[in-house]
């Protein structure tokens, strides 16, 4: 089965900055998506961004951007100019066919 | 439209008990995951259901159980609840397949306390 794993149980950012959420996943398999969820105290459940193994350009959606290293199994997740709002739990995600998730990150973004 | 809808918000059992839980996908959505999120946890694999069908399940022992319905709701069904079964349950569905081809949605979650 695949895995995915979040090194950074916890993170935390100054408003307006910049922060990079790590995520690798191991897999034998070529196509697959990757994706970033965030889940804030309400614990509704969002998603954040998506990538396409079979494209090599990196995935970006207004302040949320990936880097997709798909040879290292690497799929970062890069927060600019965060704000207050942001803070939430971040899981990384690897599907093919059923969905599996990393244990998650924690980020705090402080005023 | 409705989104993923989950039932109930909350619930309490005793240990060895039964309990059942209940999920409404997005119309027009095919496939429903379950996960068990312990507190401050990540979400852990229960099961997925496709087309009537269930087409894997995580590393939980045969008490989980579940199945979907012909009009693919799901239900979740945990049998001798034992006390480190409580936790969030999170119900998500998608499109037809699954595969990451379409976003899932997830619902609100069933807090299970097993006292």
């Amino acid at each position: 089965a695949q895995t995915v794993t979040q090194s950074q149980p916890e993170m935390s950012v100054q408003e307006a900055e910049t922060v990079t959420l790590s995520c690798t996943y191991d897999t034998s398999e070529n196509n697959y998506y990757l994706f970033w969820y965030k889940q804030p105290p309400s614990r509704q459940m969002i998603l954040v961004i998506r990538q396409e193994a079979y494209k090599q350009q990196n995935a970006t959606e207004n302040r949320f951007s990936v880097n997709f290293q798909k040879a290292a199994k690497s799929f970062s997740l890069k927060i600019s100019d965060s704000q207050l709002g942001d803070t939430a739990m971040y899981f990384c995600a690897f599907v093919n066919n059923d969905m599996r998730f990393g244990a998650g990150t924690r980020l705090t973004v402080k005023p | 439209e409705a989104g993923v809808t989950q039932s109930p918000t909350h619930l309490i059992k005793t240990r060895g008990q039964q309990a059942t839980l209940r999920c409404s996908p997005i119309s027009g959505h095919t496939s429903v995951y379950w996960y068990q999120q312990a507190l401050g946890l990540g979400l852990q694999f229960l099961l997925w259901y496709d087309e009537g069908e269930e087409r894997n399940r995580g590393n939980f022992p045969p008490r989980f159980s579940g199945r979907q319905f012909p009009n693919y709701s799901s239900e979740l069904n945990v049998n001798a609840l034992e006390l480190e079964d409580s936790a969030l349950y999170l119900c998500a569905s998608s499109r037809r397949g699954g595969g990451g081809r379409t976003e899932a949605f997830f619902g609100q979650g069933t807090r299970l306390t097993v006292v």
